[in-house]
């Protein structure tokens, strides 16, 4: 079965620091995709990266860089220098690949709120 | 750039009345999926859809429900009788044809926000 957790539920940071949004997942399937989204307050889902299981190198794009451990089954989200435009709910998800529907799995969220 | 859309935005109902809420996936996409958010918690998936029948459907996905595709172009979500719990934002998305082995990207659309009374 898979699942996701997001442990931290809420995070306030102020302006310019660094902040790491944690997830865990679990699944049983050897091909497996991860995602993180993001959810301002306006309620879309923006989608931010996919990472599959084939490929741990970590990944940065400007001030965003993701961690992806398959030892310990984790694909963390960093945020350097947050801003208050960052604030939003984040959300890890899962799905396992090969055939199907493809369903995504998400975790709970996790909203971060970055103070001027 | 091509987007999934939803109407209406906002949907506001009685306890036991019917619902349909409406998505137009993007034109080439052959999947298609609702997922539910209740405030404040996260995102479930509900069903997906696939050459004009359901590939899977999570336990939420009870007999109050049911998807169709009418047209070739709107895919929509019915709720026979709603209840109180059903007050939730509901997500489409549609992709392109899954890749073996591999995943296609799911676009998500704005959301309904239904209000069950």
């Amino acid at each position: 079965a898979q699942k996701v957790t997001q442990a931290q539920t809420e995070i306030s940071v102020v302006e310019k620091e660094d902040v790491t949004l944690d997830c865990v997942y679990e699944t049983r399937d050897t091909t497996y995709y991860l995602f993180w989204y993001k959810q301002p307050p306006s309620g879309e889902l923006v989608f931010l990266i996919r990472r599959n299981s084939f490929d741990e190198q970590n990944e940065i794009s400007g001030r965003y860089s993701w961690n992806f451990q398959k030892s310990t089954s984790s694909f963390n989200f960093t945020i350097t220098a947050s801003q208050v435009v960052d604030s939003a709910v984040y959300f890890c998800a899962l799905s396992e690949g090969g055939g199907g529907s493809e369903k995504l799995v998400f975790g709970k969220g996790m909203k971060l709120t970055v103070n001027p | 750039e091509p987007e999934v859309t939803q109407t209406p935005s906002h949907q506001v109902t009685q306890m036991g009345q019917e619902v349909i809420l409406r998505c137009v996936p993007i034109s080439n996409h052959l999947y298609f999926y609702w997922y539910r958010q209740i405030l404040g918690q996260k995102v479930e998936f509900l069903v997906s859809f696939y050459n004009n029948e359901i590939s899977e459907k999570s336990e939420i996905f009870d007999d109050q429900f049911s998807v169709e595709r009418p047209d070739g172009s709107n895919f929509t979500l019915k709720i026979r009788s709603t209840k109180l719990e059903d007050s939730a934002m509901y997500f489409c998305a549609s992709s392109e044809d899954l890749l073996a082995g591999g995943w296609n990207e799911q676009f998500f659309g704005p959301g309904t926000r239904l209000t069950v009374l």
